[in-house]
C-alpha cells in the first residue's frame, strides 16, 4: 500500500526557470495539501486542494505559484521564474476526506535554485 | 499565527524523560503532533481536541490545556528512535487540513 509519492525528490533549477513538483496522494485520498519548509523552520501551509478544486490557497504567494489537482493524475505545484528564495523543501500531504484527523505526508521535494 | 514551541532543542540520554510545549496566542481547537526525522516525511503522532478527547499511539502522551491555549507532549523513558524534530500544528477544526505548524523542537537521544 504505497504512501504519498512525491517526485522528484531533488530538483535543481536556475533562476528564471520553472519548477514542477508532483504529488500522488495515497490510494483513496482525494484531499491534498502542500506545505513549504525552509531550512531550520517549520512547515508553512500553502494550498489545500480537492479533486479539480482549489479549496484554500491562502498560503500561496500571489505571483509565480500555482497548484492543481486534476481529475486524473497527480497534484502539481508549479513555480514559475524561480528565485533563490524559493529554495526549500516542499511537502505534500493527503487525507481521505475533509474531516480526517491525520494527514499523511510524502518525503518531500527539495528544490535548490542556483 | 504560528504556535510557539519550547524548547527549541533538547538532548537527553536513553531512558530519560522530555516535555515539549506548544502554545498559541489564538484559541485552540485542535493540536496535532508530528515527528520528522532528518530527510524524511513528517509522521503523525497524536491529535488533541478541544473538550479533552485525545487520540494517539505509541508510548507518547500529551495534554491539552484550553485555558492556557497550550499543549505539551510527554516522552517518557525515551528511546534512540525518538530522535527527530517534533512539530505541533494547530487546526481550525478537528481535522488535519490547513494546519499551522510551530518551528519545531529538535530532540536528540543519546545512548
Amino acid at each position: 500500500n504505497a504512501g504519498v509519492m512525491q517526485n522528484p525528490r531533488h530538483l535543481v533549477r536556475r533562476r528564471g526557470q520553472e519548477a514542477r513538483l508532483r504529488c500522488s496522494p495515497m490510494k483513496g485520498h482525494s484531499h491534498v495539501y502542500w506545505y513549504r519548509q525552509l531550512p531550520e523552520e517549520g512547515l508553512k501551509f500553502m494550498v489545500y486542494l480537492q479533486k479539480e478544486n482549489i479549496i484554500d490557497e491562502s498560503g500561496m504567494p500571489k505571483e509565480r505559484f500555482s497548484a492543481e489537482f486534476p481529475k486524473e493524475g497527480p497534484s502539481i505545484l508549479r513555480i514559475q521564474q524561480v528565485v533563490r528564495g524559493d529554495s526549500a523543501a516542499y511537502f505534500c500531504a493527503s487525507s481521505p476526506d475533509r474531516g480526517a484527523t491525520e494527514a499523511f505526508f510524502g518525503q518531500g521535494t527539495r528544490l535548490t535554485v542556483v | 499565527q504560528q504556535p510557539v514551541q519550547s524548547p527549541q532543542a533538547v538532548i537527553l540520554r536513553e531512558g530519560e524523560d522530555a516535555v515539549i510545549n506548544c502554545s498559541s496566542s489564538k484559541a485552540l481547537y485542535s493540536v496535532h503532533w508530528y515527528r520528522q526525522k532528518h530527510g524524511e516525511a513528517p509522521v503523525f503522532l497524536m491529535i488533541l481536541l478541544k473538550g479533552g478527547e485525545q487520540k494517539g499511539h505509541e508510548k507518547i502522551s500529551a495534554s491539552f490545556n484550553e485555558k492556557k491555549q497550550q499543549s505539551s507532549l510527554y516522552l517518557t523513558a525515551s528511546q534512540l528512535s525518538y530522535s527527530g524534530t517534533y512539530f505541533c500544528g494547530t487546526g481550525r477544526s478537528g481535522s488535519a487540513r490547513q494546519l499551522t505548524f510551530g518551528s519545531g523542537t529538535q530532540l536528540t537521544v543519546l545512548p
